[in-house]
C-alpha cells in the first residue's frame, strides 16, 4: 500500500518568501506528526494532529511557523517569512491509532533551502 | 521533560565485526523505545521496537533490549555488512498523551568492506 507522502521533495526560496509544505499520511491514519531535521538541532518535533486538531503545537519555533489539517487526512505545514535558520529536511509522519505501541511510519521529507 | 542520549559517531567498523551503539533515556512513565535507521538518500525506517520493560525487539540481524533498571536501549548486531552503512536513531514515545517521538541525536555507522 501507498506510504507517506510529501511535497515538494526539494523547496529553494529567497529569505522572506513563504512556503507550504505538504503531506498526504497513510489511508486511515488518524495521527500525523511534523518533525525537523537539520544539522545543528537533530530531529526535533514540531506539531501532533490527532485527526484536524492539534494539541499539540509546543514544537512550533515561532509564530512564523503554522499548520493544518483538513479532512482528517493531507497536512499543510507553512513557514511564512522564511529565515535561513529554518533550512532543513521537514519530515512528516502518521500513526494508526493513539498509543505508544503504534510505530510512526515516515514520509521522504521536503529539504527546504532558504537563501 | 524526557530526553534519548545516544552515543556520538562516527562509528567505523570492518564487516563482520560486533556492533553496539548506545541508547540510554530520561522519561516519566513507560514509554516505548526505538530504533530507527536512516540510509544514504532515504527516509526513515522503522528497525525495532520495544513497548514494555525486558521486552527484545530484533530484526535484520539486529537487536535491542529494553532495561528499565539502566533506562537503556542499545542496539547490537554480531555482524556487520557494508549494506548496514547507515545513520541510526534512537527514539522514545512520549506515554503522557501525544506519543511524539524524541529522538536522539543519531549515530553514523560506516562499515569498510
Amino acid at each position: 500500500g501507498a506510504g507517506v507522502s510529501q511535497s515538494p521533495s526539494n523547496k529553494v526560496t529567497e529569505k522572506g518568501k513563504d512556503v507550504e509544505l505538504r503531506c498526504d499520511p497513510i489511508s486511515g491514519h488518524t495521527a500525523l506528526y511534523w518533525y525537523r531535521q537539520s544539522l545543528g538541532q537533530g530531529l526535533e518535533f514540531l506539531i501532533y494532529f490527532q485527526g484536524n486538531s492539534a494539541p499539540d503545537k509546543s514544537g512550533l519555533p515561532s509564530d512564523r511557523f503554522s499548520a493544518e489539517r483538513t479532512g482528517g487526512s493531507v497536512s499543510t505545514l507553512t513557514i511564512q517569512r522564511t529565515q535561513q535558520e529554518d533550512s532543513a529536511v521537514y519530515l512528516c509522519a502518521s500513526s494508526g491509532a493513539r498509543g505508544s505501541y503504534n510505530e510512526q511510519f515516515f514520509g521522504p521529507g521536503t529539504r527546504l533551502t532558504v537563501l | 521533560g524526557d530526553s534519548v542520549t545516544q552515543m556520538e559517531g562516527p562509528v567505523t567498523l570492518s564487516e563482520e565485526a560486533f556492533l553496539t551503539i548506545n541508547c540510554t533515556y530520561t522519561a516519566t512513565g513507560y514509554p516505548s523505545l526505538f530504533w530507527y535507521v536512516q540510509y544514504p538518500g532515504e527516509g526513515l525506517q522503522l528497525l525495532l521496537k520495544a513497548t514494555k520493560a525486558d521486552d527484545k525487539g530484533s530484526n535484520k540481524g539486529f537487536e535491542a533490549t529494553y532495561r528499565k533498571e539502566t533506562t537503556s536501549f542499545h542496539l547490537e548486531k554480531g555482524s556487520v555488512q557494508v549494506s548496514d552503512s547507515a545513520v541510526y536513531f534512537c527514539a522514545l514515545s512520549d506515554s503522557q498523551g501525544t506519543y511524539k517521538y524524541i529522538f536522539g541525536t543519531g549515530t553514523r555507522l560506516k562499515v569498510l568492506a
